[in-house]
């Protein structure tokens, strides 16, 4: 069975650090495209970054770009989202979600059920 | 910030059809980039509804179907249920981006 569960959500104040983990079951993350997606309270869903299957494509929303580091531990079948330089418009519900498979835009079939960010001081 | 928009709403009665529309650009839909769309009901992650622009995962119901023509993308509901009130999104990518974009969101209401 799939599963996906994030982790490393917290309180933090702006200008601070965080990095969001979220552990795989029941695939590879060397055969599947990774995504992070977030959704501030009340507000729709915005991407924010995304890693190939071999890792060798990374990209990352505007909103992010400069600040947020994906990456993965194969070995562990974790990905993360490092967050530097954070501000008050990153709060939000941070998930993973796995692209279908199938080419680099495919959907994504599963979801984790999210951590929240809040960045306040 | 690139979005594709939905409108905020839509209703309809038990057994009625309702249709949302996702209105993109030549950027995104108009690329010829696959259209995706997600359920997200309250409090809950979202959940793959239509990948494809037209093809359901196992499980979701055939009343849920999805088109593309051009720059605009629609999701149709036919035979509405009580069960099916919910956030609704559609995604895609953005070449400009080399990412991806979701749309604004349609809350759909069953009267």
């Amino acid at each position: 069975e799939v599963q996906l569960v994030e982790s490393g959500g917290a309180l933090v104040q702006p200008g601070g650090s965080l990095r969001l983990s979220c552990v795989s079951s029941g695939f590879s993350l060397s055969t599947y495209s990774m995504t992070w997606v977030r959704q501030a309270p009340g507000k729709g869903l915005e991407w924010v970054s995304g890693i190939s299957e071999s890792g060798g494509r990374v990209s990352y929303a505007e909103s992010v770009k400069g600040r947020f580091i994906i990456s993965r531990d194969m070995s562990k079948n974790t990905l993360y989202l490092e967050m530097n330089s954070l501000r008050g418009e990153d709060t939000a519900i941070y998930y993973c979600a796995r692209n279908r498979g199938g080419g680099w835009n495919s959907g994504f079939d599963y979801w984790g059920q999210g951590t929240l960010v809040t960045v306040s001081s | 910030q690139i979005v594709l928009t939905q409108p905020p709403s839509v209703s309809g009665a038990p057994g009625q059809r309702v249709t949302i529309s996702c209105s993109g650009s030549s950027s995104n839909i108009g690329a010829d980039y696959d259209v995706h769309w997600y359920q997200q009901l309250p409090g809950t992650a979202p959940k793959l509804l239509i990948y494809d622009n037209d093809n359901r995962p196992s499980g979701v119901p055939d009343r849920f179907s999805g088109s593309k023509s051009g720059t605009v993308a629609s999701l149709a509901i036919t035979g509405l249920q009580a069960e099916d009130e919910a956030d609704y999104y559609c995604q895609s990518y953005e070449s400009s981006l080399s990412g991806y974009v979701f749309g604004t969101g349609t809350q759909v209401t069953v009267l």
